[in-house]
C-alpha cells in the first residue's frame, strides 16, 4: 500500500476484555515501531521491531502489553485485562533501514468502557 | 532515557507573522531532531528533522536550528499561513543515518494558532 495502514481505525472494548491492533508497515521497510498518544501528548515510544524481533520493548508498560511481527511485515499489538487508563490512540511507524524518516499510521483509537 | 522539553504548549500568532517553538532535550548521545505536524485527528506527518552534525537546515518557510551545546533545537515558521494551524511536536532519537533502535522521544506538543 501507500502508506503505513491500521486497523481497526477505532475500537471500544470492555474493561477486562482482551483486544488485538494490527499495523501494516510500508512495503520494504524493516523497521516498526509502536507508539501511545494520549490526549493532549505526545506520542510515547513502546516497542520496536527491526525484522522479526523485538529489538527494544523498554516503553511497554507492563506485561499485559505484548507485540508480535512474525513475518517481519505486519505486527499486531495485543492487550490483555484491558483497563480504563489505557485508552489512547495507538500509532504505529514504520522505516527503512538507514533512512531516518518514520511514517506514521493513522491510529487505532482504543476506548476501554 | 531521553527527556524533551517543548515550548510553548500553545502559540497563537496573526497570519503572516513568524511563529518559534522551542525543544531542549537531555540525552547529549540523542543525534537526530524531527519535527511532526499532526491536524485532528490524523497522523504525525514529518515536516523537517536535523542531524547533529549540521547546525541549521531550511526548507521554504520552515528552518530548524540546533544547538547541541546547549542541547536545544528550535522550529522557525515564517509567513505564517491559516493551513500552519496544528499541533507541533518535536522529538529526539538516537537514530543517525544508518538507522538505529531507539524509538523517538516525543515534546508534550504545541498547538499553533494563525489568526487571520
Amino acid at each position: 500500500g501507500a502508506g503505513v495502514s491500521q486497523t481497526p481505525s477505532n475500537k471500544v472494548t470492555e474493561k477486562g476484555k482482551y483486544v488485538e491492533l494490527r499495523c501494516d508497515p510500508i512495503s520494504g521497510h524493516t523497521a516498526l515501531y509502536w507508539y501511545r498518544q494520549s490526549l493532549g501528548q505526545g506520542p510515547e515510544f513502546l516497542i520496536y521491531f527491526q525484522g522479526t524481533g523485538a529489538a527494544d520493548d523498554s516503553g511497554l508498560p507492563n506485561d499485559r502489553f505484548f507485540a508480535v511481527r512474525p513475518e517481519g511485515s505486519v505486527s499486531t499489538l495485543k492487550i490483555q485485562r484491558t483497563e480504563r487508563g489505557d485508552s489512547a490512540v495507538y500509532l504505529c511507524a514504520s522505516k527503512t533501514a538507514g533512512n531516518t524518516e518514520a511514517f506514521f499510521g493513522q491510529g487505532t483509537r482504543l476506548t476501554v468502557v | 532515557g531521553e527527556n524533551v522539553e517543548q515550548h510553548p504548549s500553545t502559540l497563537s500568532v496573526q497570519e503572516g507573522d513568524s511563529a518559534v517553538i522551542k525543544c531542549t532535550y537531555s540525552d547529549s548521545a540523542s543525534n537526530y531532531f524531527p519535527w511532526y505536524k499532526q491536524e485532528l485527528g490524523k497522523r504525525p506527518q514529518l515536516i523537517i528533522d536535523i542531524r547533529s552534525n549540521v547546525g541549521e537546515k531550511k526548507d521554504q518557510r520552515i528552518a530548524v536550528t540546533l544547538n547541541k551545546t546547549a542541547k536545544h533545537f528550535s522550529l522557525h515558521i515564517t509567513e505564517t499561513q491559516p493551513e500552519d494551524s496544528a499541533v507541533y511536536f518535536c522529538a529526539a532519537s538516537k537514530n543517525g543515518a544508518g538507522g538505529g533502535a531507539d524509538g523517538l522521544t516525543f515534546g508534550k506538543g504545541t498547538h499553533l494558532i494563525i489568526q487571520p
